[in-house]
């Protein structure tokens, strides 16, 4: 079946540091991969996606870009604010009968002053 | 609109009681989605419904007992839980159902179960 795999967490790096969470996914079909974000206490919020080999979503200065040949949604960001610390899920979702979103374990960033 | 609504957004009951969590969006997406999150873990899928009927119910227990009233709103109905059904309860919907288009959450409801 469909799976997801995200670095091991948590990660901490100090204000203005160059971020990167490693995601890699096993699917059968055409995914379409997703980065959601959720900070304390609160739900999901979509933070990215792209829905093709060679997509690049981009949002709030977070990049990912599917990569096909290697199987990996990478998330980035140039400069990590201290408003960035939350959890990180790498996720997928396949076309045809099955419905459901598949998560990776998430990645806890936490960014320091 | 991107938004989805849950309510309430805390909820502490007593093994014996009978309560309902509430969803609600207005974006027109035809399947919604309930999941549950424990801590430090990702969402667990319960129940999918496309076009207002159930779909798929990953073997929950009969004490989470979901409905679809209309194609804007979702409530999952509690009876009899058990303190390890404490967790975050999320909501979700997407545009279509047996398609890979992107879910939406809600903020989710905090239940206790003492």
């Amino acid at each position: 079946g469909d799976s997801v795999t995200q670095m091991e967490g948590p990660v901490t790096l100090s204000e203005e540091a160059f971020l990167t969470i490693n995601c890699t996914y096993t699917a059968t079909g055409y995914p379409s991969l997703f980065w959601y974000v959720q900070y304390p206490g609160e739900g999901l919020q979509l933070l990215l996606k792209a829905t093709k080999a060679d997509d690049k979503g981009s949002n709030k200065g977070f990049e990912a870009t599917y990569r096909k040949e290697t199987t990996s949604f990478h998330l980035e960001k140039g400069s990590v604010q201290v408003s960035d610390s939350a959890v990180y899920f790498c996720a997928l979702r396949n076309s045809g009968g099955y419905q459901k979103v598949t998560f990776g374990t998430g990645t806890k960033l936490q960014v320091i002053p | 609109d991107t938004e989805v609504t849950q309510t309430p957004k805390h909820l502490v009951m007593g093994m014996t009681n009978k309560k309902s969590l509430k969803c609600e969006q207005h974006m027109g997406h035809r399947a919604m989605y309930w999941y549950k999150q424990k801590a430090k873990k990702p969402p667990e899928l319960m129940f999918v419904y496309s076009y207002e009927k159930l779909s798929i119910n990953e073997s929950v227990p009969s004490r989470f007992s979901p409905e679809c009233p209309n194609s804007s709103l979702l409530n999952l109905h509690l009876h009899a839980l058990q303190p390890e059904d404490s967790a975050l309860y999320l909501c979700a919907s997407s545009q279509e159902p047996n398609t890979n288009t992107e879910a939406f959450f809600g903020q989710g409801t905090r239940l206790t179960v003492v």
